[in-house]
């Protein structure tokens, strides 16, 4: 069946680095965009990132451009996300979700989130 | 940047009863409001998109509807697997991506 499933997720120092895996399975990633979303312990959901089916188009939340990278091997049928100058107000359960569609010229189905990992656990503490 | 509101943030409910989630953007979004349901420890579930189109497998019970500022998330008779936190989503095809802050849904 459809299934995504992180990894990587830990225990880090604030301003060091950390990068995360999503592995897809029952589908072929390279059809369709693809977003990391996190949660807080006990708060709601953010968007953190999106890349387009070929990874040509990327775009970040505010609170993390500049410091996390998106990135995808579709030979490999996984999702990254490299993190760095990690801050405690980075720690956050991040899931991988896939969008309905390629790239934004699928106009809203871009923006959503149709198939969810279950989650890795990011923990920024000194 | 649209901000959302939802309201209520929480609701205590019965099995059985007719519950209703508001979703309020700060700028008109037209239909472009997605509805997501979250269990405690599980990662969100798609239940509406378009503000009133259901999700392939979403049971019937789920309703959307509104458009421009203001939407409705409609459970018509609360199942007990139910009690969970809703989230409402902005939808664009250029980010940012917003979510509400979520109406949790608990057992009268």
């Amino acid at each position: 069946q459809v299934q995504l499933v992180e990894s990587g997720g830990g225990v880090v120092q604030p301003g060091r680095s950390l990068r995360l895996s999503c592995a897809a399975s029952g589908f072929s990633i390279s059809s369709y965009g693809m977003h990391w979303v996190r949660q807080a312990p006990g708060k709601g959901l953010e968007w953190v990132a999106i890349i387009s089916y070929d990874g040509g188009d990327k775009h970040y939340a505010d609170s993390v451009k500049g410091r996390f990278t998106i990135s995808r091997d579709n030979s490999q049928n996984t999702l990254y996300l490299q993190m760095n100058s990690l801050r405690a107000e980075d720690t956050a359960v991040y899931y991988c979700a896939k969008s309905p569609g390629p790239s934004n010229s699928s106009g809203y189905y871009y923006s959503l989130f149709d198939v969810w990992g279950q989650g890795t656990l990011v923990s920024v503490s000194s | 940047d649209i901000q959302l509101t939802q309201s209520p943030s929480f609701l205590s409910a019965s099995v059985g009863d007719r519950v209703i989630i508001t979703c309020r953007a700060s700028q008109g979004i037209s239909t472009y409001l997605a509805w997501y349901q979250q269990k405690p420890g599980k990662a969100p579930k798609l239940l509406i998109y378009a503000a009133s189109t259901l999700q392939s497998g979403v049971p019937s019970r789920f309703s959307g509807s509104g458009s421009g500022t203001e939407f409705t998330l409609t459970i018509s008779s609360l199942h007990p697997e139910d009690f969970a936190t809703y989230y409402c989503q902005q939808l664009n095809s250029y980010p940012p991506f917003p979510f509400g802050p979520g109406t949790k849904v608990d057992i009268k």
